[in-house]
């Protein structure tokens, strides 16, 4: 079993929809990571947190240490948020991540 | 916002020869900085980790005699894949920390190098 899975692997939206991609882990950390990946390779570092809540534009995370768990949400998803949304887990008392495998996401217009 | 830079972005090389991946970070000063390798389907997976003035700590599995990193300045880090064969052929990609800040400071990751051995 990975220590980092993410649900669902492909997601289908329609423009306009609510998004929420999931990530559940097994290992103890001091922080969670949201990334997006393009379909060229390049990553984003979209939310690094340790606790609670954080919103940046359209995209809000939420994570639940007790629960190991965390949700990336996409308000009014658009075609230019296609991508492949990664959740990484690092600390725990070292720097190295331990990815998920992503989430595809693609938005028809 | 911070910048890491990696160069070539894409290399085609001939099964043998060794290819030299650069990790700029163009804003910021890095004294660690994180290669990975993804195949495809793949998730990310930690090569080795490139500490400024010392020598590479790698992960169980990768060869430290076949990829090779040098981390010479707070700048630059190179990784190069050294006698590449085709299963080398994968997507590789670095990722710098800003040293002033704390190790769980988000990182800034570069465009990535697809390899491809012919």
């Amino acid at each position: 079993k990975n220590e980092v899975e993410q649900s669902p692997q492909n997601l289908t939206a329609q423009e306009g929809e609510f998004i929420t991609i999931n990530c559940s882990y097994s290992v103890g950390i001091s922080a969670l990571h949201w990334l997006q990946q393009h379909p060229g390779g390049g990553i984003v570092s979209l939310f690094m947190l340790s606790s609670g809540k954080k919103k940046h534009g359209r995209l809000i995370a939420t994570i639940n240490i007790q629960e190991k768990h965390s949700s990336l949400h996409i308000t009014a998803s658009h075609p230019r948020d296609s991508a492949v949304y990664i959740c990484a887990v690092g600390g725990g008392g070292s720097e190295k991540l331990v990815f998920g495998k992503g989430t595809k996401l693609t938005v028809n217009p | 916002g911070a910048v890491v830079s990696q160069h070539p972005s894409w290399v085609i090389c001939k099964s043998g020869t060794s290819v030299k991946i650069e990790c700029r970070s163009l804003d910021f000063q890095a004294t660690t900085m994180f290669w990975y390798r993804q195949f495809p389907k793949q998730s990310l997976m930690l090569m080795a980790t490139s500490n400024e003035g010392s020598k590479a700590t790698y992960e169980q599995g990768v060869e430290k005699d076949k990829f090779l990193i040098n981390h010479a300045s707070l700048t630059l880090s190179t990784l190069t894949v050294t006698s590449a064969h085709p299963e080398d052929s994968s997507f590789y990609i670095c990722s710098a920390r800003d040293w002033q800040l704390h190790y769980n400071s988000p990182l800034h990751f570069g465009n990535g190098t697809r390899l491809t051995v012919t």
